[in-house]
């Protein structure tokens, strides 16, 4: 079975660049995680998708960050204009629905994102 | 106060010793509580989900649980160089509009051969 896909591995941006990444969940996996993981820290939730709903983006900065799942499969987070403390690994996560799912979530590779 | 806490380490263990790692929760009504490994330069991986008062046993790894003091560990016996890595506690909270899974900083272990 494949895994959660990432896209790219590694980006490299001067700040005020915009910047996307790209996400195909595991197969059957309804919910969808974006996170993002600064060094030292634990991945803190960006936003959550049920199929194609956002159901939490709480923890979404609204005004520069924007997400997508629009076919209920793959997602796409944005970012524009990025700023210097934008630097970080974005992980995408999948999970099967339900509440057995919550907690057993699936990681990709993440991307490592580095704004100069 | 933060709703997932963890001692940063690093936690040091000679190989074939038994590696105990804590990690407490403010949420008094949580009720899923899990272990994720992450070797360097990797994504988290789920080891160990715990939901019961108590201990539950995988091979190597055992979770325990105590929800009166609002504690979890996870400890691994016969510690293996190959185990050296960082383990995040994860806890699902009911703070907010919807649950969401909290990610303690992690506890970096390195057991030495």
């Amino acid at each position: 079975e494949a895994g959660v896909v990432q896209s790219p591995r590694y980006k490299i941006i001067e700040k005020k660049q915009p910047v996307a990444f790209w996400c195909n969940p595991i197969s059957g996996h309804n919910t969808l995680y974006w996170y993002r993981q600064n060094l030292g820290q634990g991945p803190e939730l960006l936003i959550r998708y049920e199929n194609e709903e956002a159901v939490d983006d709480s923890q979404l900065p609204k005004d520069r960050f924007s997400a997508e799942r629009l076919k209920g499969v793959d997602s796409t987070l944005k970012i524009q204009p990025a700023e210097l403390g934008d630097s970080a690994v974005y992980l995408c996560a999948s999970s099967p629905s339900g509440l057995a799912g919550e907690g057993e979530q699936f990681f990709g590779p993440g991307t490592r994102l580095t704004v100069l | 106060q933060k709703e997932v806490e963890q001692n940063s380490g690093p936690l040091s263990v000679p190989e074939g010793a038994i590696a105990s790692l804590n990690c407490t929760y403010s949420d008094r009504v949580s009720q899923s509580f899990f272990w994720y490994r992450q070797y360097s330069g990797k994504s988290p991986e789920l080891i160990m989900s715990i939901y019961s008062n108590g201990d539950k046993e995988d091979g190597r790894f055992t979770a325990q649980l105590n929800k009166a003091s609002q504690y979890v560990s996870l400890l691994i016996r016969d510690s293996q160089p190959s185990d050296s890595a960082t383990y995040l506690c994860a806890v699902i909270s009911h703070r907010g509009a919807t649950n969401k899974l909290i990610f303690g900083t992690g506890t970096l272990l390195a057991v030495q051969p």
